[in-house]
């Protein structure tokens, strides 16, 4: 079993409308949950991180953490085309916490 | 503040030629990374460094070596290339548990 899991996609949405991203983890000693967005070409790119059960919002994005579930999503509202891009999942654990683990990553679309 | 440097950005390398790939952090972060990214597979843990003077292999360490020099440079190094070692690689480096920041990646090509 992977240690992270993310639907490959690709995810197309409009612009404008909400773009709904997802991932599960394996391991329930997982501490914090990050999301990462990489455009073709570029290196991966730190836009939230959770570690609490509940929602987290920073601007468009919230991030949303259920740990009952071990299910992490990441919502991005008002899509634009400059989101186009894959999104990386990620978790860490270990005694300081830096040990992290990634998903494949899902690629989005935003059609304008 | 440059954040986390690599070089070289591109690389090609005849089958069984070494080379070094160096990484630098100006974060003052203890902890720093190597990984290779392929298509389909991800993100794939090379080596990674805790801290100064430690170093830990990770998923996909075979046919690399590391040095953490100091706090700030972190190098891998590949002995004897393999096509198989065709690839991008990134350098990253966090703080605590606070998330990773990657360098801008070296593609490097062995024929």
């Amino acid at each position: 079993q992977k240690e992270v899991e993310q639907n490959s996609g690709p995810l197309s949405v409009p612009e404008g409308a909400i773009a709904s991203l997802n991932c599960t983890y394996s391991d329930r000693g997982s501490q914090s949950f990050f999301w990462y967005r990489q455009y073709s070409g570029k290196s991966p790119e730190l836009i939230m991180f959770i570690y609490s059960n509940g929602d987290k919002e920073d601007g468009r994005f919230t991030a949303q953490l259920n740990k009952a579930s071990q299910y992490v999503s990441l919502l991005i509202r008002d899509s634009q085309p400059s989101d186009s891009a894959t999104y990386l999942c990620a978790v860490n654990r270990g005694p300081h916490g830096n040990q992290f683990y990634f998903g494949t990553g899902t690629s989005l679309t935003v059609i304008p | 503040n440059a954040g986390v440097t690599q070089t070289p950005k591109f690389q090609v390398l005849k089958t069984g030629q070494s080379m070094t790939l160096q990484c630098a952090q100006d974060m003052n972060h203890n902890s720093m990374y190597w990984y290779r990214q392929d298509p389909g597979m991800g993100l794939r843990l090379i080596y990674y460094s805790a801290s100064e003077g430690t170093t830990d292999k990770g998923e996909v360490p075979n046919g690399y070596n590391v040095s953490r020099l100091n706090k700030r440079e972190f190098s891998l190094r590949l002995e004897s290339a393999a096509p198989s070692q065709t690839s991008v690689y990134f350098c990253a480096s966090s703080e605590s548990a606070s998330g990773q920041y990657f360098g801008p990646g070296t593609r490097l090509t062995v024929t």
